[in-house]
């Protein structure tokens, strides 16, 4: 059974950049996608940044100018930035692992990211 | 975008009654070449992650108890418990993963 294992620093300032790295456990890594998705009082739950095993992303539209997402498969983890946080990035963030043209299988234990000045 | 929206926003059922959760898209999930619709719904207690319980609109997740069942195709869907317990307390959201993944905004379900 895959187990994710999130962690990165839960409190900003305006302008800093999120980092958040999710480590792999059990199953094959390279066998899966791999998400980034955040929920918040006001948006509710959001798909933020995909990856693949082979490193091909894809990014949500309404923030793909702030998000890189990178893996390194020789960890078996992967990785999330977003630059120039505002208090509007305030969420609980979680990674997500599925199959291909499945729902989310797997899910982190969420971290609060919180930015205020 | 697809556009997922929840009916009711909260719900409070008595034990061992039917609660029922409706989700409406705003386009078809139902691919045809292979009949599925690509509809999903999860239980998230506070606290915790949200957990998959159905997939493909109707198909349970492993370990999910039989009183969560899952109905509907095309656009509209429908999950119900058929006797709800103590543990079921939770925010219940809709998924479609047709194109892209979108979310509906939840229904909160509590005992009356």
């Amino acid at each position: 059974q895959v187990q994710l294992q999130q962690w990165g620093a839960g409190l900003l300032k305006p302008s800093e950049t999120l980092s958040l790295t999710c480590d792999v456990y059990g199953g094959s890594f390279s066998g899966y996608y791999w998400s980034w998705i955040r929920q918040s009082p006001g948006k509710g739950l959001e798909w933020i940044a995909e990856i693949n095993h082979s490193g091909g992303t894809n990014y949500n539209p309404s923030l793909k100018s702030r998000v890189t997402m990178s893996v390194d498969t020789s960890k078996n983890q992967f990785s999330l930035k977003l630059s120039s946080v505002t208090a509007a990035d305030t969420a609980v963030y979680y990674c997500v692992g599925y199959g291909s043209g499945r729902p989310y299988d797997f899910w982190g234990q969420g971290t609060l990211v919180t930015v205020s000045s | 975008d697809i556009v997922m929206t929840q009916s009711p926003d909260s719900l409070a059922v008595s034990l061992g009654e039917r609660a029922t959760i409706n989700c409406k898209s705003s386009q078809s999930v139902l691919y045809s070449s292979n009949n599925k619709n690509y509809l999903a719904w999860y239980q998230q207690r506070p606290g915790q992650p949200p957990k998959l319980l159905i997939y493909w609109a109707s198909t349970r997740e492993s370990g999910v108890p039989d009183r969560f069942s899952g109905s509907g195709s095309g656009t509209d869907f429908t999950l119900t418990i058929s006797s709800l317990q103590a543990e079921d307390v939770a925010v219940y959201y809709c998924q479609q993963y047709y194109s892209s993944y979108t979310f509906g905004q939840g229904t909160k379900l509590e005992i009356k």
